[in-house]
């Protein structure tokens, strides 16, 4: 079954700071894996995603992932953090057997302070 | 462009009151749909998914249902609401047949008292 694990519930940094929000996903065949951010009470944003192309993917606002097969992470990087990017950011992976279904980590609340 | 609508935005419901939720997709045909819930500090569970009018996958057994009466409109139903049924309820779209990426709606914060 495919699985992600966001390993900090909460990351604080200071604006012009560089961003990390860990994750590592389980699966059992090439998965495909996006990040997803929320503003309070808002829907949720494609940030980017991962479908076996380059390993390095980049996204909106300046956000990067890098996809390390042999560690199964899909760490999430953002050199200069900015008071906007504070949000709720989700890790996902596809689920191909439920419909193409995504699983969801539990979130990252990312707090940037002046 | 594709647009996804929910309505309505936030809604106030009394135990064992009906519930009726709406989510429509402009601009694409034959989408997947996918109804999930976010409960504060538990993530999305997804609750059902659609891949064709009249077919309606359920993934979590519980008091709410699902219909799918045309291609772009999902509603998301409930008889008798329950105090556990109160979250932030989010619909979804995918373009079936290409990479797995959903569009999620803008969610209906649903209380109920």
């Amino acid at each position: 079954a495919q699985s992600v694990t966001q390993l900090d519930s909460h990351v604080s940094v200071s604006e012009g700071t560089p961003v990390l929000l860990r994750c590592n996903y389980s699966s059992s065949y090439s998965p495909s894996l996006f990040w997803y951010v929320q503003h309070p009470n808002k829907g949720l944003q494609l940030l980017l995603k991962y479908t076996s192309a380059a390993t390095l993917v980049k996204g909106i606002n300046g956000f990067e992932a890098e996809f390390k097969k042999s560690e199964t992470s899909f760490h999430l990087t953002k050199p200069s953090a900015h008071m906007s990017d504070a949000a709720e950011y989700f890790c996902v992976v596809s689920d191909r057997q439920a419909g193409t279904a995504l699983i969801f980590g539990k979130g990252t609340t990312l707090s940037v302070s002046s | 462009s594709q647009t996804i609508h929910q309505w309505p935005a936030t809604l106030v419901q009394p135990v064992g009151s009906p519930l009726s939720l709406e989510c429509t997709v402009e601009g694409t045909s034959n989408p997947n749909l996918y109804w999930y819930r976010q409960a504060a500090g538990r993530g999305l569970q997804l609750l059902f998914y659609s891949v064709g009018i009249g077919q309606i996958s359920s993934e979590v057994p519980q008091n709410l249902s699902a219909s799918r009466p045309q291609d772009r409109q999902f509603i998301l139903s409930s008889k008798k609401l329950l105090l556990s049924d109160s979250g932030f309820y989010l619909c979804a779209w995918r373009l079936a047949g290409s990479s797995y990426e959903q569009y999620f709606g803008p969610g209906t914060r649903l209380t109920v008292t």
